[in-house]
C-alpha cells in the first residue's frame, strides 16, 4: 500500500522556467510533509518542509504547495538551473500521533533541467 | 548544518560475511535514528527505526536477526548485515533526527553502496 505517491516518474524543463512536482498521499493523519533532493550514490538533502496548519511555505526559488482536501502537495521551483537535475523525494510523516518520526517516502521523481 | 557521516560508502564483500555500517551524527544529538534501505530506480524503504539505549522497531517483513542495528549512543548508530547474500546487494542509507516534536527534519547520511558476490 503506498501511502505517498509521486505519479511522475520523470520530469524535463528548460532553464529558467518553473518545475512543478507533484506528490499524492492517502494517510489523512500524515501532518508533516517534506521533500528532499538526491544526487545519484549520495544520500537526500532536505529542501524545505510543510506542516498541515499551512498551505503554503517559501524558501528562495522553492515552494510547497499542500492541499489538504485533495490530499496533494507540490514543488515549485523557479526559476529552474541546471544544477537542480536529481531526484525528488517527497515524504510524509504524523508527527501529532507521538509517532517515532519516521518517514515515509514517494518513489521519486527525476528532475532534468535543460541549459 | 546538520551533518550526518555514514561509512564505509562502499563495500565489496564475499557471501556469508558479515558487514558493519556505521551512521554518525556530527553535530548534534540524535534521539532516534532510521535506516533505510534503496533498490535501483526505486523509493527509500524504512527498515527500522533505532533509538538510543533501547531496541530498534523493524518494519514489517525486516527481518531483526538479519539486520542488527545498535544505537548505543546519541551520536552513533550501527547496521550490521549478518551472513549476507547477494540479495542483500542494496544502497543502504542512515538518517538522524531529534525526535518526532522536534521541527528540526531528519538529516541523511550519503549511504553505503553494498554488494555482495
Amino acid at each position: 500500500d503506498q501511502q505517498v505517491k509521486q505519479n511522475s516518474p520523470s520530469l524535463s524543463v528548460q532553464e529558467g522556467r518553473i518545475s512543478i512536482l507533484n506528490c499524492d498521499y492517502t494517510n489523512s493523519m500524515f501532518d508533516y510533509f517534506l521533500w528532499y533532493k538526491k544526487y545519484p550514490a549520495e544520500g537526500p538533502t532536505f529542501l524545505i518542509s510543510i506542516s498541515s496548519i499551512k498551505d503554503k511555505n517559501e524558501d528562495g526559488r522553492f515552494t510547497v504547495f499542500l492541499n489538504k482536501s485533495a490530499k496533494h502537495l507540490s514543488l515549485h521551483i523557479v526559476p529552474s538551473q541546471p544544477g537542480d537535475s536529481a531526484v525528488y523525494f517527497c515524504a510524509a510523516e504524523e508527527k501529532s500521533s507521538g509517532n517515532t518520526g519516521k518517514l515515509i517516502f514517494g518513489q521519486g521523481t527525476t528532475l532534468q533541467v535543460k541549459p | 548544518g546538520a551533518v550526518v557521516s555514514q561509512h564505509p560508502s562502499w563495500v565489496i564483500c564475499k557471501s556469508g560475511t558479515s558487514v558493519k555500517i556505521e551512521c554518525r551524527s556530527l553535530d548534534f544529538q540524535a534521539t532516534t535514528m532510521f535506516w533505510y534501505r534503496q533498490f535501483p530506480k526505486q523509493s527509500l524503504m524504512l527498515m527500522a527505526t533505532s533509538n538510543e539505549g533501547s531496541k530498534a522497531t523493524y518494519e514489517q517483513g525486516v527481518e531483526k536477526d538479519k539486520f542488527l542495528i545498535n544505537h548505543a549512543s546519541l551520536t552513533l548508530s550501527t547496521l550490521t548485515v549478518t551472513s549476507a547474500h547477494p540479495e542483500d546487494s542494496s544502497f543502504y542509507i542512515c538518517s538522524a533526527g531529534s525526535g518526532p516534536y522536534s521541527n528540526q527534519p531528519q538529516h541523511f547520511g550519503d549511504g553505503t553502496r553494498l554488494s555482495i558476490l
